[in-house]
């Protein structure tokens, strides 16, 4: 039973580019979190998502952001223009329903050169 | 919004010792606490959980005590090892409203030999 997994783990963009980042839920899991660690932070949460439909966004930036969870595939986060600011690591994790433990992926390192 | 909080950026224990970290929460409506584990580069790994019901719950070296009138949690470690260095992180969540999961900012263990 493989665990969440995140891909890529290390990505480089250039300013403007977009990034897109891929997380895998564990077999079973339909609640996908995605969280945002800067240099030397703690996790601040983004965004939360079941099967096709967003649940909770308030932590992601209104501009540039976007995030989805579709029927079949994996969880896409997707930043716009990247600026250097959003050099992070992102971390995804997912869980099997409400009030239940949530496991992470190992993170997609973003770096806006 | 920091509805989780956790005050120490670091603590340093000597082997063998207990290790205690705190966490404070200010959203009523969480009713179930978690502590994840996180190592550099890794992603976090679910440490221990506790429900609103319970005032302690236990595991092995660890124990998770939770006091719902101060709104307070902690994680207590006993005996630390040095294995045990790595930053903590607490999180909460509202089982009856969306579920998504907050975290402090983390408190770096640095467990001494």
């Amino acid at each position: 039973n493989a665990g969440v997994m995140q891909n890529p783990r290390h990505l480089v963009r250039r300013r403007g580019q977009e990034a897109r980042l891929r997380c895998s839920p564990m077999k079973g899991h339909s609640h996908v979190y995605w969280y945002r660690q800067l240099p030397e932070e703690g996790l601040k949460f983004m965004v939360y998502l079941q099967k096709e439909n967003i649940i909770d966004e308030s932590g992601m930036p209104k501009e540039r952001f976007s995030a989805e969870f579709p029927k079949e595939g994996p969880s896409i986060l997707r930043i716009q223009q990247v600026v250097r600011g959003d050099s992070a690591a992102y971390f995804c994790a997912s869980s099997p329903g409400t009030g239940l433990v949530a496991f992470f992926g190992q993170g997609t390192r973003l770096t806006v050169v | 919004d920091q509805q989780v909080k956790q005050n120490s950026p670091s603590l340093s224990v000597q082997e063998g010792r207990i290790s205690i970290l705190n966490c404070d929460y200010t959203n009523s409506m969480f009713d179930y606490f978690l502590w994840y584990k996180k190592y550099p580069a890794e992603g976090p790994t679910f440490l221990i959980s506790i429900s609103s019901i319970k005032d302690k719950n236990e595991d092995g070296r660890f124990t998770v005590f939770l006091n719902k009138s101060a709104k307070h949690l902690s994680l207590h470690i006993v005996p630390s090892q040095p294995g045990d260095s790595a930053v903590y992180f607490c999180a909460a969540s509202a089982r009856n409203n969306n579920n998504d999961m907050r975290f402090g900012a983390g408190t770096r263990l640095t467990v001494k030999p």
